[in-house]
């Protein structure tokens, strides 16, 4: 489709284990973000990319976790040792740099990591 | 404090009814607004912008306050399809990212 996609859909690891979940983003869309939601909350912000340079990553919560985009279009998120209250749902949301203006993000339905 | 903070719900009205709900910001450099909307199990998606003169799409109503710094979403004749989270949205003025409120949940019920 030609929409935001991101894989696993769902994911279960056991405390300790190491995920990566992926991100592709909609074709020709320069900015690139990952947000966390916990279950009956908001998106957390969690780190930006404009093409392959990550501008922002002052959400990210703890050295555990890490984000890439190599090529400025697919970005992997990795979060190492999982902990449980690292379980959420991770969003991925891309734009075209009019997002500044339009506040339009294109969001993917999400990986929802549950951390046993 | 959350940077932006909504009364969680749920509200649940009638079909037919108005209903109101309100944000408050807590960053004064703020510079846009906008609210989203985020059905069961599904990502959020962009209802529209909320500007400082107040903007109308067909039955939604947003409007701004800067100086006491809140937002408002009001929906008029609810439908049942109106059923969902409405997630505040705020923008600094050199942030590189959209704030998210924690969602306010509303149902609407035959």
């Amino acid at each position: 489709g030609a929409g935001v996609s991101q894989s696993p859909r769902y994911k279960v690891a056991k405390r300790g284990q190491d995920v990566a979940l992926r991100c592709d983003p909609i074709s020709g869309h320069v900015s690139l973000f990952w947000y966390q939601q916990a279950l009956g909350q908001g998106p957390e912000f969690l780190t930006y990319f404009q093409n392959e340079a990550q501008l922002d990553k002052s959400g990210l919560p703890s050295d555990r976790f890490f984000a890439e985009r190599p090529e400025g279009s697919v970005s992997t998120l990795k979060i190492q040792r999982t902990q449980q209250e690292d379980s959420a749902v991770y969003l991925c949301a891309s734009s075209l740099r009019t997002w500044l203006n339009t506040g339009e993000l294109f969001f993917g339905e999400g990986s929802r990591l549950t951390v046993l | 404090r959350k940077e932006v903070e909504q009364d969680p719900g749920p509200f649940n009205v009638p079909e037919g009814a108005t209903v109101a709900f309100n944000c408050t910001y807590s960053n004064s450099a703020s510079q846009s607004f906008f609210w989203y909307r985020q059905d069961c199990r599904k990502e959020p998606k962009l209802l529209m912008s909320v500007y400082s003169s107040g903007n109308e799409d067909g039955r939604f109503t947003a409007q701004l306050n800067r100086a006491s710094q809140y937002i408002s979403l009001l929906i008029r004749d609810s439908k049942l399809s109106d059923s969902a989270t409405y997630l505040c949205v705020v923008k600094e003025n050199a942030g590189n990212m959209l704030t998210f409120g924690g969602g306010t949940r509303l149902m609407v019920k035959p």
